[in-house]
């Protein structure tokens, strides 16, 4: 079975300081990791997404993720914040060949103060 | 990517009642997958339905709450039975397209 913890369920930066958003996975098999950003009263944008390959993985809006194996992590970052940035952001995992079935953590409300 | 559309994109409805979601799909895919959010709460997946196959339900979600239509590879359909305040959420729409899952706008259903 997987899961993805998401430490801090509220998130708070100043414009233009460094955005880290933690997630941490439990998976019996190399997974597929995602970040998704969901706005308010919109649906889940995907932000970006680790399969194989390069472990640092740009998304869009300027934001990256590394994955690493040995600390079964996928922190997403940014080194900027901009104001549009305010929004929650939910990591999801799945299996390879796991049809797509995500499962999601409980997702960061990220806050972009002046 | 795929272009999704979800009907309606929000309700407010009497408990007892059902609201039956449409979920359109701009391209053809395999499966599409329906989820739930609660709250304050992340998503959890209700069922995958694939077109010819009757859907495949998750741990906690069953066919007569939750029944679910795929009669073509464009379009399905989510229908919240029996309605009671425990299942306002926002309903969402999924298509697998490649590695990566595409969102619908979701319907946001409230029941009063």
């Amino acid at each position: 079975a997987q899961s993805v913890t998401q430490l801090g369920s509220h998130v708070s930066v100043s414009e233009g300081a460094l955005v880290l958003l933690r997630c941490n996975y439990s998976s019996s098999v190399p997974p597929y990791l995602f970040w998704y950003v969901q706005y308010p009263n919109q649906g889940l944008q995907l932000l970006l997404k680790y399969t194989t390959g390069a472990t640092l993985v740009k998304g869009i809006n300027g934001f990256e993720a590394e994955f690493k194996k040995s600390e079964t992590s996928f922190h997403l970052t940014k080194p900027s914040a901009h104001m549009s940035d305010a929004a929650e952001y939910f990591c999801a995992v799945t299996e390879p060949g796991g049809g797509n079935k995500l499962t999601f953590g409980t997702g960061t409300q990220l806050k972009v103060e002046l | 990517s795929a272009v999704i559309s979800q009907k309606p994109s929000r309700d407010i409805c009497q408990r007892g009642t059902s609201l039956t979601i449409q979920c359109q799909v701009d391209s053809q895919v395999t499966m599409m997958f329906w989820y739930r959010q609660q709250p304050g709460q992340s998503l959890t997946l209700i069922a995958t339905a694939n077109q010819g196959s009757e859907a495949t339900y998750e741990s906690g979600f069953v066919i007569d709450k939750f029944p679910i239509s795929r009669p073509n590879l464009t379009f399905s359909t989510l229908t919240v039975s029996n309605m009671s305040p425990e299942d306002s959420s926002i309903y969402l729409c999924s298509v697998d397209h490649g590695v990566g899952a595409f969102f619908g706008q979701g319907t946001r259903l409230t029941v009063v």
